[in-house]
C-alpha cells in the first residue's frame, strides 16, 4: 500500500524567503509523484508531477520539487515566496501514471506568508 | 482543460436525511473519483468510477453510495447523512498522463 507523510501541517515563511513543504511516500514501485496546489475555495490544480526521467521538477508559479529515490522525498521549494502563494499543499503519490490508477494524498501543508 | 462542475456548491442538510451530490463534466473521461477532504486527513478517496455503471469503493466508503448512468455525469449519495460526513466533497476526474482534474467542491454540513 502507498502512503504519503507531509512534514508539518502549517508552515510560516516571510515574503521573498525560501519556500521548503516536505514529502516523504512509501510505495513498493516506482512511484508516480505530484504536488497539487488549492487556494481558499477552490478545488486542487496540479502544480508538477514526477513520471520518469529527470529527478528534479519545475512545475508553475515557480516551484520545483526533486524526486530523492534513496531518501523516498519529494519535496517542494521556491527560491523567493510570495504573498500569493499562500495556500494548501497536497503531496500525492501513485503507482502508474495512467487513467485508472488512484491517488494516495498526503494531510497537507498550509503555507503561510508574511509580510 | 476538461470542464467538471459540481452542484451544488454548498449544502446543509439535517441528520437521517438522504443527500445528493452531482458532479458533471464536458468531457468523455471515463474515470471519475469522489473525495472527502478533512483536516489532517488531506483528500481520502469515497468511490470511484471506471465507465458507466462501472464502480467500486474507495478508502471511505460506508455510508456512501454512487451512482454512473451516463459517462458526463457522477452522482454521490449520502443514505442517512451523519455528522461525521460534514466534510467538503470534490470530484476530479483523470485525464491520461496529466494526473486528476478536480472540480470546484461541495460544502456540506449536517446539522
Amino acid at each position: 500500500a502507498q502512503s504519503v507523510t507531509q512534514l508539518g501541517s502549517h508552515v510560516s515563511v516571510s515574503e521573498g524567503a525560501l519556500v521548503l513543504l516536505r514529502c516523504n511516500y512509501s510505495s513498493s514501485v516506482p512511484p508516480y509523484l505530484f504536488w497539487y496546489v488549492q487556494y481558499p475555495n477552490q478545488g486542487l490544480q496540479l502544480l508538477l508531477k514526477y513520471t520518469t526521467g529527470a529527478t528534479l521538477v519545475k512545475g508553475i508559479n515557480g516551484f520545483e520539487a526533486e524526486f530523492k529515490k534513496s531518501e523516498t522525498s519529494f519535496h517542494l521549494t521556491k527560491p523567493s515566496a510570495h504573498m500569493s502563494d499562500a495556500a494548501e499543499y497536497f503531496c500525492a503519490v501513485s503507482d502508474e501514471n495512467n487513467a485508472g490508477n488512484m491517488l494516495t494524498f498526503g494531510g497537507g501543508t498550509r503555507l503561510m506568508v508574511k509580510p | 482543460d476538461a470542464g467538471i462542475t459540481q452542484s451544488p456548491r454548498h449544502k446543509v442538510t439535517e441528520t437521517g436525511t438522504p443527500v445528493t451530490l452531482r458532479c458533471h463534466q464536458t468531457e468523455n473521461h471515463r474515470y471519475m473519483y469522489w473525495y472527502r477532504q478533512d483536516p489532517g486527513h488531506g483528500l481520502r478517496l469515497i468511490h470511484y468510477s471506471y465507465g458507466v455503471k462501472d464502480t467500486d469503493k474507495g478508502e471511505v466508503s460506508d455510508g456512501y453510495s454512487v451512482s454512473r448512468s451516463k459517462t458526463e455525469d457522477f452522482l454521490l449519495t449520502l443514505e442517512s447523512a451523519t455528522s461525521s460526513q460534514t466534510s467538503v466533497y470534490f470530484c476530479a476526474i483523470q485525464k491520461q498522463g496529466y494526473g486528476y482534474t478536480f472540480g470546484s467542491g461541495t460544502r456540506l454540513t449536517v446539522v
